[in-house]
């Protein structure tokens, strides 16, 4: 059972454009949510949080939005750049276990310059 | 200033045999955590250490599994009997006192394949 669903496991985007990576969760007792950016042969590293109080954070080109309603939160890349290019998680947990976070499969935008 | 390190970066085995992964978190985190990504799937949670307090163990998918994080820094996964489902890339992350996820430094990870 898929708790978080990242549904398109790849997108490419021209370099300049908007990136818009989504991603579905399944638990309403998620109350934090993280992207993690992953290069081929690196770890995942942090990219953005936000919490369950908060529909939108912004750092920078990146900007998370999150629809409780729709269980439903999206990461914006404005302007998309080549270096961009890397596979997205996003991950959830709820306030009970901060540290037990529950990751999607991925997508791999690719920027194209 | 390293980061995490994980070794080794690629393991082959065979079926049934043991095989043990290590990871060196970055010095001074006392929170050590290990994932699996299986092909097509998300990070997976395996087990959590905090300091000296007793590991979650929660996220072991059997007990073939087992780790241990000796004096506090580095930790060994063990997988007994390896079974081909356990081919996945292992994650090794640590984070300082009072870290949480947003603070996780990830390792390289190991790649698994057992034939």
């Amino acid at each position: 059972d898929q708790q978080v669903k990242q549904n398109s496991p790849s997108l490419s985007v021209q370099e300049g454009r908007i990136s818009i990576l989504n991603c579905d969760y399944t638990n309403s007792m998620f109350d934090y949510f993280l992207w993690y950016k992953k290069y081929p042969a690196e770890g995942p590293t942090f990219l953005i949080s936000i919490s369950s109080i908060k529909d939108k954070n912004e750092d920078g080109r990146f900007t998370v939005f999150l629809n409780k309603s729709a269980k439903h939160l999206s990461l914006h890349i404005v302007p998309s750049q080549p270096g961009d290019s890397a596979v997205y998680f996003c991950a959830a947990t709820g306030s009970s276990g901060t540290y037990k976070y529950i990751f999607g499969t991925g997508t791999r935008l690719k920027v194209l310059a | 200033g390293a980061g995490v390190s994980q070794s080794p970066s690629n393991k082959v085995t065979e079926k049934g045999k043991d095989v043990e992964l290590r990871c060196d978190p970055i010095s001074g985190h006392t929170a050590l955590y290990w994932y699996r990504q299986s092909l097509g799937q998300g990070l997976e949670f395996l087990i959590y250490f905090q300091g000296n307090s007793a590991p979650d163990k929660s996220g072991l998918p059997s007990d073939r599994f087992s780790a241990e994080r000796t004096g506090g820094s580095v930790s060994t996964l063990t997988i007994q009997r390896t079974q081909q489902e356990d081919s996945a890339v292992y994650l090794c992350a640590s984070s300082p006192p009072g870290g949480q996820a947003d603070t996780q430094y990830f390792g390289p990870g190991t790649r698994l394949t057992v034939l």
